[in-house]
């Protein structure tokens, strides 16, 4: 079965600077994709990146990298120059690279960004 | 273009009744997911619908149950609810081809005192 883990329940960060979130995974197959997530208060889920899990270039979209790294299942999400827009719950996800497949989401991390 | 629509917002409901949330996917996607989002916890997978049957489902006892109509809508069941039933039920749609951009709907926050 596959598992995700988000060690760190609640960060805060200031305006303007960098923070990184941390996700672990454990799953035996060899493709699959990565998610990271982002859930306001306004409760919509909003895809933040997605990583191929055959892909070693790590996934950029704008303010927002990942160090993807393979062989530890490691999947961490880094948000550069902290917007107040940012403060939310972000979620790590995994799916199998199988149409249709259901995907296994880490608990999550709550983020507040500080003017 | 009309992203996923779900209903009710929120629904409150006693032990024991029954619950029906209805979700409308993104024009064009065959496919709708369910998703069980306890407090503090992160989403639990349901029920999977495609072209009307369902494909897949996750670890929840039989009274969760639903459908997926022809115009691809679909309905969660939740029969005989229990007090831990309350939570947040997000639907998602995606295409049949493209299953790994699943799009996200608002919620349903289902309350059972």
């Amino acid at each position: 079965a596959q598992t995700v883990t988000q060690s760190q329940p609640e960060m805060s960060v200031q305006e303007a600077e960098t923070v990184t979130l941390s996700c672990t995974y454990d799953t035996s197959e060899s493709n699959y994709y990565l998610f990271w997530y982002k859930q306001p208060p306004s409760r919509q889920m909003i895809l933040v990146i997605r990583q191929e899990a055959y892909k070693q270039q790590n996934a950029t979209e704008n303010r927002f990298s990942v160090n993807f790294q393979k062989a530890a299942k490691s999947f961490s999400l880094k948000i550069s120059d902290s917007q107040l827009g940012d403060t939310a719950m972000y979620f790590c996800a995994f799916m199998k690279h199988v149409r249709g497949n259901d995907m296994r989401f880490g608990a999550g991390t709550r983020l507040t960004v500080k003017p | 273009e009309a992203g996923v629509t779900q209903s009710p917002t929120h629904l409150i409901k006693t032990r024991g009744q029954q619950a029906t949330l209805r979700c409308s996917p993104i024009s064009g996607h065959t496919s709708v997911y369910w998703y069980q989002q306890a407090l503090g916890l992160g989403l639990q997978f349901l029920l999977w619908y495609d072209e009307g049957e369902e494909r897949n489902r996750g670890n929840f006892p039989p009274r969760f149950s639903g459908r997926q109509f022809p115009n691809y809508s679909s309905e969660l069941n939740v029969n005989a609810l229990e007090l831990e039933d309350s939570a947040l039920y997000l639907c998602a749609s995606s295409t049949r081809q493209v299953s790994y951009e699943q799009y996200f709907g608002p919620g349903t926050r289902l309350t059972v005192t």
